[in-house]
Order: structure tokens, then sequence, then C-alpha cells
């Protein structure tokens, strides 16, 4: 299969708990994005990357999340401290092109007790 | 402040018949239009777009339809089928400089009825 793929697909943590996602796009996109879904809504932007370089960040991304794409491939979305509503389905997606079509991966649903 | 609304929450339609899924936006700066459709548990799935040099795009089953002067687009489904139950959800972009991310609206709950 030659989708976005994201790890872990569940996990469910304790208030004040890391956690760290991870998201493979496919491979010849170079954008990656990271967005988040809680209930009732659309996806929310969160941040994207063109190669290894973060290009924008949405306000919703408090100094508790940190993404980084180290080489250009694979991304990670680290939230710190957690809090209950940091609860969500977190989507990760790539395109090929800037302003392109993109297509999202299965999601990491986090649960925050 | 949404500026991407699909105000029908759910939207309940016979098999065999047309599906009209609406979305309405508020930003004259978005130029390019998305549709996905989502199943439980599972990321949202690419069906169409529509750049708005155009006013139509068609793809099988799937037409979207869009009326800049109104701010509004339409996905048509024909016919429906029982697959087609899911949460659709409008998506929209600028083609200028600046943000990347898509805008979405809160989704359309399509219920196939046998």
């Amino acid at each position: 299969d030659t989708g976005v793929s994201q790890d872990p697909r569940h996990k469910i943590t304790k208030r004040g708990q890391n956690v760290t996602f991870r998201c493979d796009p496919i491979s010849e996109h170079n954008r990656l994005y990271w967005y988040r879904q809680t209930l009732g809504q659309g996806p929310e932007f969160l941040t994207y990357f063109q190669n290894e370089a973060q290009l924008e960040k949405s306000r919703l991304l408090s100094d508790r999340f940190s993404a980084e794409r180290p080489k250009g491939s694979f991304s990670t979305l680290e939230i710190q401290r957690t809090e209950q509503g940091d609860s969500a389905m977190y989507l990760c997606a790539s395109s090929l092109v800037a302003k392109g079509t993109q297509y999202f991966g299965p999601g990491t649903r986090l649960l925050v007790l | 402040d949404q500026q991407v609304k699909q105000n029908s929450p759910s939207l309940s339609v016979q098999e065999g018949r047309i599906s009209i899924l609406n979305c309405d936006y508020t930003n004259s700066m978005f130029d390019y239009f998305l549709w996905y459709k989502k199943y439980p548990a599972e990321g949202p799935t690419f069906l169409i777009s529509i750049s708005s040099i155009k006013d139509k795009n068609e793809d099988g089953r799937f037409t979207v339809f869009l009326n800049k002067s109104a701010k509004h687009l339409s996905l048509h489904i024909v016919p429906s089928q029982p697959g087609d139950s899911a949460v659709y959800f409008c998506a929209a972009s600028f083609s200028g400089g600046g943000a990347d991310g898509l805008t979405f609206g809160k989704g359309t709950h399509l219920i196939i009825q046998p």
C-alpha cells in the first residue's frame, strides 16, 4: 500500500504524559500536513512541512505541541503534558505540489484520561 | 468564524436517487475547493475538486458545481448507492502565497436508505 500511514492508530494516555505520533507520507510527496479533528467538527489545520522545513503553524498549535520532519520523509507530532482537551483524531496528509490535492492517512485517535 | 459552512448536519436519500450536498464559504480569496468522504475510524478520502476558473467538474457519479457569485458549491451524487453512506466534508484553499492548509466545513452525514 503506497498511501499515507500513521502510527499508532489509537493512543490512551493519562493527563500530563507526553505522546508522540508518526506519519509516513506518500513517498514522492514533499508536502506533509497535520490536522486535528474533534467530535462534530471538520479537520482543523495545525502545521505543514515542505521537505524538512516547517513553513506554517496554526494558532491552534500551542507551545506543548511540536512537529518535526528531520529528513523530509516521515514526520512526528509530539504533545507534551497532555490535557483532556487534546483528545481528538490527529490526521496527517501529504501532497505532491503546493496547493495540490491532499491525501489523508487513517489518523491517530488520542484519548487523554 | 466558520469560513466554510455545511449547514445540513445530515441528509437521508433513497438508493438510486440523487444526493445533493451543499457548502457555502465566506472568504472570497478561496479559489480551490475539494470534497472528501469519511467513514468512521478512517481518514478522509479525496473525492473530487474544482478550481474557481470552472463552474462544474464531473467524475463518474460525482459532479461538483461552483457558483462564485453566491460563494456556494454543491456535490451531486447520481445514482446514490449504499456505499455512499458516510460523512462528506467540503474544504477550501487559496492559491495565493501564504497559508497552504485546507479549511474544512463541519461535514454532512449522508445516509442512503435502501
